[in-house]
């Protein structure tokens, strides 16, 4: 089965832009979670969808959004970038049960200027 | 509050040497317990997943963990250090309730001296 990907891999934006990251998790996952990875604050949940619900929430402005489609595919949104948005985002997939292991994706390395 | 805690954010060992990455865990019910081990610029990989099955966990690369109850803890172990282990390490915790949040911890980085 092909692993977790999530596109791009890297981006570059400026502060005021809105950015949007793809996650395609693995074939029959249906949870999809993303997190925010800074060497300051470390891995940070943002939140969790399972069969296009969000499901968990973390304690992110409500500028960082997301959404699930269908194909259990992930999309997350930032607007209004600031420059301490920079960071390396991971999205990690799992089938959908609590204790099923998380797989996760190479993540997407924003950088905002 | 469900947490997890490691301690020592950067642990350095010979090559050749004991690996002993800590990890503590609060939980008010029966845990899920996980490792995993970051790359530069990659994601998250698992080492290796408690469940209750079994205290002790084997997983890749010949690292194994012991679920201790009365401890809290969960820490990771390999007899011998390769130069190939020098990455990040991430101790994590699902309560086994109707949470389906998994809780991190904040990594230790591991280096290996030649």
């Amino acid at each position: 089965k092909a692993g977790v990907t999530q596109t791009p891999r890297y981006l570059i934006k400026t502060r005021g832009q809105q950015v949007t990251l793809s996650c395609s998790p693995i074939s029959g996952h249906r949870s999809v979670s993303w997190y925010q990875q800074t060497p300051g604050q470390g891995l940070q949940f943002l939140f969790e969808y399972f069969s296009e619900t969000q499901r968990n929430k973390g304690n992110f402005p409500g500028r960082f959004s997301g959404r699930q489609f269908s194909n259990s595919r992930s999309e997350m949104n930032v607007s209004t970038l600031e420059l301490g948005d920079s960071a390396l985002y991971l999205c990690a997939s799992r089938p959908g049960q609590v204790a099923d292991t998380q797989y996760f994706g190479p993540g997407t390395r924003l950088t905002v200027l | 509050a469900q947490s997890v805690t490691q301690l020592g954010s950067h642990v350095s060992v010979s090559e050749g040497a004991l690996v002993l990455l800590r990890c503590n865990y609060s939980s008010s019910v029966p845990p899920y317990l996980f490792w995993y081990v970051q790359y530069p610029n990659q994601g998250l990989q698992l080492l290796l997943k408690y469940t209750s099955a079994a205290t002790l966990v084997k997983g890749i690369n010949g690292f194994e963990a012991e679920f201790k109850k009365s401890e809290t803890s969960f820490h990771l172990t390999k007899p011998s250090a390769h130069m190939s282990d020098a990455a990040e390490y991430f101790c994590a915790v699902i309560p086994g309730s109707s949470a389906s949040k998994i809780i991190f911890g904040s990594g230790t980085r591991l280096s290996i001296r030649p």
